[in-house]
């Protein structure tokens, strides 16, 4: 399929571990986006770029949170000695290029994250 | 801070009858865009209808429309008709932000809605 894929789909992490997440966004798609989804709520915005550019990053809780897109393609979310209160779904979405506000934003399944 | 709020953690409606969900927010901006977003169990968020703010007409798709009362901070969505596959949770939400943060989407907890056969 054509859409945004992510992976791993659930990811089980002790207290302390590092893990990454990573996103395939639709092929052309410049704009990604990275939200993070607590149990019953809605998502919140952690970071964005344009390309391989991170242009805003004042979603991330904190310094363990780290986001790439090397290659303005694949991105990966990077936390790093992980605490429980980091267990949530992890979004991914694209939009197509251009900064338009209107854009639809495609979302990827998610990576359910449980911290232990 | 800037808030959408969904008043209904809950909703039901019955197969072929209408229902509307309810969505207010805060924002000091006169420009922006507002969106219903759904998000069945499989998780995979699904855009269904969105609004751009100075326009005055309601937003349709299909069997959904929007009530965007820009006065009132009010944007609610109508679903008519309703089928099982409506069954789902259903997200609020504007763009928060400006070309810097790509216009990301500020959402609001959302509303679970079950349709009965």
């Amino acid at each position: 399929g054509a859409g945004v894929s992510q992976s791993p789909r659930y990811k089980v992490a002790k207290r302390g571990q590092d893990v990454a997440l990573r996103c395939d966004p639709i092929s052309g798609h410049v704009s990604l986006f990275w939200y993070q989804q607590a149990l019953g709520q809605g998502p919140e915005f952690l970071t964005y770029f344009q390309n391989e550019a991170q242009l805003d990053k004042s979603g991330l809780p904190s310094d363990r949170f780290f986001a790439e897109r090397p290659e303005g393609s694949v991105s990966t979310l990077k936390i790093q000695r992980t605490q429980q209160e980091d267990s949530a779904v992890y979004l991914c979405a694209s939009s197509k290029p251009g900064l338009a506000a209107y854009n639809e934003q495609f979302f990827g399944p998610g990576t359910r994250l449980t911290v232990l | 801070a800037q808030t959408v709020t969904q008043s209904q953690p809950e909703m039901s409606v019955q197969e072929a009858e209408t229902v509307t969900l309810s969505c207010t927010y805060d924002t000091s901006e006169s420009d922006y865009y507002l969106f219903w977003y759904k998000q069945p169990p499989s998780r995979q968020m699904i855009l269904v209808i969105r609004q751009e703010a100075y326009k005055q007409q309601n937003a349709t798709e299909n069997r959904f429309s929007v009530n965007f009362q820009k006065a009132a901070k009010s944007f609610s969505l109508k679903i008519s008709d309703s089928q099982l596959g409506d069954a789902a949770m259903y997200f609020c939400a504007y763009t928060l932000g400006d070309s810097n943060s790509g216009y990301a989407l500020n959402f609001g907890k959302g509303t679970s809605l079950l349709v009965t056969p």
